[in-house]
């Protein structure tokens, strides 16, 4: 049972460069989304997808791009890393629709941004 | 639009007293709550749901929450704390029907348990 795995779970990156966050489940969810983790705020949501081919923005989109090609697989790209992005990323996952679902959470992956 | 405020970032309690969290929603429409659990170096897991059937929610682990209408309050409780109850707890609620498809997390609430 892996349920949902997120690579890396650690990542340092210099300001400018430009990685990807790998998502996984294996729970045939339609749902997936990305959240950052930063103290005293919470959870906030990056962007989601209700299935394959669709995606859409959270709250806080802005320097990040996703895709959906299979229902497996939601990776997210950080296209020019900025100091402001070192937070703890969760990929999550759940069978539609979100209201009255349970969420599955990865362990998350660790970013910092020099 | 929905929201949640969590009230206290941080709770400290002796192990075998009890624990109270709590949790306020605002919400057009009826609202879903659900708590969640984060363990130190995890990712979050839920430990119970209100979905409208009966108001005291019991979860995993002893804990239970009680969705109060008139006080718009979802607090989480435990009688008697556990050492292994140390983490962090997210309040959340969900979106209204026909809405799209976001959970909306507090700003959780760590808890400390002394021995």
């Amino acid at each position: 049972n892996a349920g949902v795995t997120q690579t890396p779970k650690f990542q340092v990156l210099k300001t400018g460069q430009s990685m990807t966050l790998q998502c996984a489940q294996d729970m045939n969810h339609e749902y997936m989304s990305w959240y950052r983790q930063d103290p005293g705020m919470g959870l906030r949501l990056i962007h989601y997808s209700v299935g394959a081919g669709i995606t859409d923005q959270g709250e806080v989109p802005n320097g990040y791009n996703v895709s959906r090609s299979t229902t497996e697989d939601f990776p997210l790209r950080l296209l020019s890393a900025a100091p402001s992005q070192t937070s703890v990323y969760f990929c999550a996952s759940q069978l539609a629709p979100v209201r009255t679902g349970e969420l599955f959470f990865g362990e998350g992956s660790r970013l910092t941004v020099l | 639009a929905q929201s949640v405020t969590q009230l206290g970032s941080h709770v400290s309690v002796s192990e075998g007293a009890l624990v109270l969290l709590r949790c306020n929603y605002s919400s057009s429409v009826p609202p879903y709550l659900f708590w969640y659990v984060q363990y130190p170096n995890q990712g979050l897991q839920l430990l119970l749901k209100y979905t409208s059937a009966a108001t005291l929610v019991k979860g995993i682990n002893g804990f239970e929450a009680e969705f109060k209408k008139s006080e718009t309050s979802f607090h989480l409780t435990k009688p008697s704390a556990h050492m292994s109850d140390a983490a962090e707890y997210f309040c959340a609620v969900s979106p209204p029907p026909g809405n799209t498809d976001k959970l909306i997390f507090g700003t959780g609430t760590r808890l400390q348990v002394f021995p």
